[in-house]
């Protein structure tokens, strides 16, 4: 399976600004998710957008996918430093999920 | 509390010796996946289960073996075939390919 690409690869940004992260994707999906990994732990789920679905929100969480395009983007509004981590897309198109690479998110108070 | 747990959280491997970390869930959820991440970079799949005595490769199974004898267990053994195994591994599961997976909080492997 391929990995997907994300960007950008790393972004700093101030406490309460918004952060953007996009992703690409090569095949057709059946969903796509995000994830988010503090230093050394293991990932924790995010949020779930399915095929059919062009946007979604969790809390300060806003989740867009373009099919079309083979692309999605991960919106955080009002930033705090603790969302400092970690942030991957996966893209499930058969039993199992591929990962990108991640965008490294460093918030700053 | 329901949960996913991977041990142990260190492990060290000298050259030529098989090791295996354990993950094991109580979540009642049917697949199970093994992971590797190396610093910087995304996760690979090494191995995933759907059901009990039942798996399949991922992109990077050479040099690894699993089991799946039970629903809640899934090993994962690092054999001396394994070139370059120092790494951090993730084990996780799912309900089904519609849901989120929730994964452990990992095993840092590393060869001395």
């Amino acid at each position: 399976s391929q990995q997907g690409e994300e960007d950008p690869q790393a972004l700093s940004i101030q406490e309460g600004e918004n952060a953007t992260m996009n992703c690409s994707y090569k095949t057709s999906i059946n969903n796509l998710q995000w994830y988010r990994q503090n230093s050394g732990r293991g990932l924790v789920h995010l949020i779930l957008i399915r095929s059919n679905e062009r946007e979604k929100h969790s809390g300060r969480l806003r989740v867009t996918l373009d099919t079309s395009k083979k692309s999605s983007s991960l919106l955080i509004t009002a930033s705090r430093a603790a969302d400092t981590a970690s942030y991957f897309c996966a893209n499930n198109a058969g039993n199992m999920l591929t990962f990108g690479g991640g965008t490294r998110l460093m918030v700053k108070p | 509390d329901g949960g996913i747990t991977q041990s142990p959280k260190y492990l060290f491997r000298k050259e030529g010796q098989n090791v295996t970390l354990s993950c094991e869930q109580n979540l009642n959820h049917d697949a199970m996946y093994w992971y590797r991440q190396d610093p910087g970079q995304g996760l690979r799949l090494i191995y995933y289960s759907q059901i009990v005595n039942d798996f399949q490769k991922g992109d990077i199974a050479e040099g690894y073996s699993v089991s799946r004898e039970k629903k809640e267990s899934f090993p994962l053994t690092v054999t001396s075939a394994q070139k370059n195994p120092t790494a951090f591994y993730l084990c996780a599961s799912s309900m089904a390919r519609e849901f989120g997976y929730t994964f452990g909080s990992g095993t840092r492997l590393t060869v001395v």
